[in-house]
């Protein structure tokens, strides 16, 4: 089955800097990758994804990347602000039919952000 | 805010109990998957139901079960309640389409079982 390593499991950075998150998978065949988003006491929120078509998709300040050869992929947060503090997990997925993915998840990243 | 909801939002079980969970997809969604996040860890993938049929499991146990209804919610019965059952479980709706569409989580539901 796929396997999600996700790094670094924690990172600090000041209010205004960047933060890249890293995630490599196993399975050749995933071709879904969202990100998530979960603040305490919450579900986790998509923030952006990307498909095994494109390598790179932006969303103001956030990017994602792939690079389906070496099977790795990065969130990109620019300008970081005390209000993107939460924890950060990437997912990995082959659609199991029309119907829907079965998302398998990183272990997450704590991100804190310092004003 | 995603149209899932979950009930309930806590609840307390001794082990060896029977416990249901409910959840409502959001409007024009017919898929639901059902993932269980221990403290600390990425959720992980229980099942997924698709037109009320179940299309996918992962690696859990048959005590592990559900249900889909024609309005699309549903429902994740556990039986036989283990200590390490205790997890936040979280339901994400998704609209059936080709290529699969985007998922989206409700607030889940926090079982403690003692």
């Amino acid at each position: 089955g796929e396997n999600v390593e996700q790094h670094p499991s924690t990172l600090s950075v000041q209010e205004g800097d960047s933060a890249v998150i890293k995630c490599t998978y196993s399975d050749s065949a995933s071709n879904y990758f969202p990100w998530y988003k979960q603040e305490l006491g919450k579900g986790p929120q998509l923030i952006i994804d990307i498909r095994s078509n494109v390598g790179e998709k932006k969303d103001q300040r956030i990017a994602v990347t792939l690079n389906k050869t070496a099977k790795h992929f990065s969130l990109h947060i620019t300008e970081t602000q005390p209000e993107d503090s939460a924890v950060y997990f990437c997912a990995a997925s082959w659609g199991l039919n029309n119907a829907g993915n079965m998302l398998t998840f990183g272990g997450g990243t704590r991100l804190m952000v310092k004003p | 805010e995603t149209g899932v909801t979950q009930s309930p939002t806590h609840l307390i079980k001794t082990r060896g109990q029977q416990v249901t969970l409910r959840c409502s997809s959001q409007s024009g969604h017919n898929t639901v998957s059902w993932y269980q996040q221990a403290l600390g860890q990425g959720p992980q993938f229980i099942f997924q139901y698709y037109r009320e049929e179940e299309n996918g499991r992962g690696n859990f146990p048959p005590r592990f079960s559900g249900l889909q209804f024609p309005n699309y919610s549903s429902e994740l019965n556990v039986n036989a309640l283990e200590l390490d059952d205790s997890a936040l479980y979280l339901c994400a709706s998704s609209p059936g389409q080709d290529p699969p569409g985007e998922q989206y989580f409700g607030p889940g539901t926090r079982l403690t079982v003692t």
